[in-house]
């Protein structure tokens, strides 16, 4: 099965650049990489997708090694609304050719002024 | 135009009762995919349906728990015999289609049902 790592938490200050990463040793061939975004009592919502290199979006850059076993959010100059829990996703290696969906365990983000 | 949509946004049941969520995905989407997520953590996988194919129930914890999903849109999964451990806001999301169930495809998040049994 594959298994992600990320820190628990982490703190940061306004205007800040802040990088979360993810570790992923059995990532799939043809995977991707999501990350999404969850504020309290809401569902997850997506930030930024990558297979490789570098993604960037209006919103935050991934940096992807080429082994492609971890992967870097980073988000430019946080605000306090930026306080949220952050999750990487990626395919699981399982055979019978399904895929199951797994979420990091989360990095809960606390941005303060 | 509208999200994915769930019902009812909190329930309250007393612990061996049966509960039905329901989940409307987005318009269009073929893929619709069940989560758990207990108090203070991650999100746990459950089901998930790719269009009108058998979905994958595996990801289910127990025999207690069955999802359907009608006519490729509305979702409904069951809780039966409930248990205080089942306790928990479950999450439903859709996109617009899923390639074997990676993650490739974005997945819209509803809002969830927060499911307490006491």
């Amino acid at each position: 099965l594959a298994k992600t790592t990320q820190p628990i938490s982490m703190d940061s200050y306004e205007g800040q650049e802040v990088n979360i990463t993810c570790s992923h040793n059995n990532i799939a061939t043809n995977d991707y990489i999501t990350w999404y975004q969850q504020f309290p009592s809401q569902g997850p919502r997506f930030i930024i997708q990558g297979y490789k290199t570098k993604v960037t979006n209006e919103v935050a850059s991934l940096f992807i090694p080429a082994d492609r076993k971890s992967s870097t959010l980073s988000l430019p100059r946080v605000s306090l609304s930026d306080t949220a829990v952050y999750y990487c996703l990626v395919g699981d290696t399982g055979s019978g050719g399904y895929n199951k969906l797994i979420f990091g365990a989360g990095t809960r983000l606390a941005v303060h002024p | 135009g509208a999200g994915v949509s769930q019902s009812p946004s909190n329930k309250v049941t007393e612990k061996g009762k049966d509960v039905e969520l329901r989940c409307d995905p987005i318009s269009g989407h073929t893929a619709l995919y069940w989560y758990r997520q207990s108090l203070g953590q991650g999100l746990e996988f459950l089901i998930y349906f790719q269009g009108n194919s058998a979905p994958d129930k595996s990801g289910l914890p127990s025999d207690r728990f069955s999802a359907e999903r009608t006519g490729g849109s509305v979702s409904t999964l069951t809780i039966q015999r409930t248990q205080q451990e089942d306790s928990a806001v479950y999450l439903c999301a859709s996109s617009l289609e899923a390639t074997s169930g990676t993650s490739t495809d974005t997945q819209y998040f509803g809002p969830g049902t927060r499911l307490t049994v006491l």
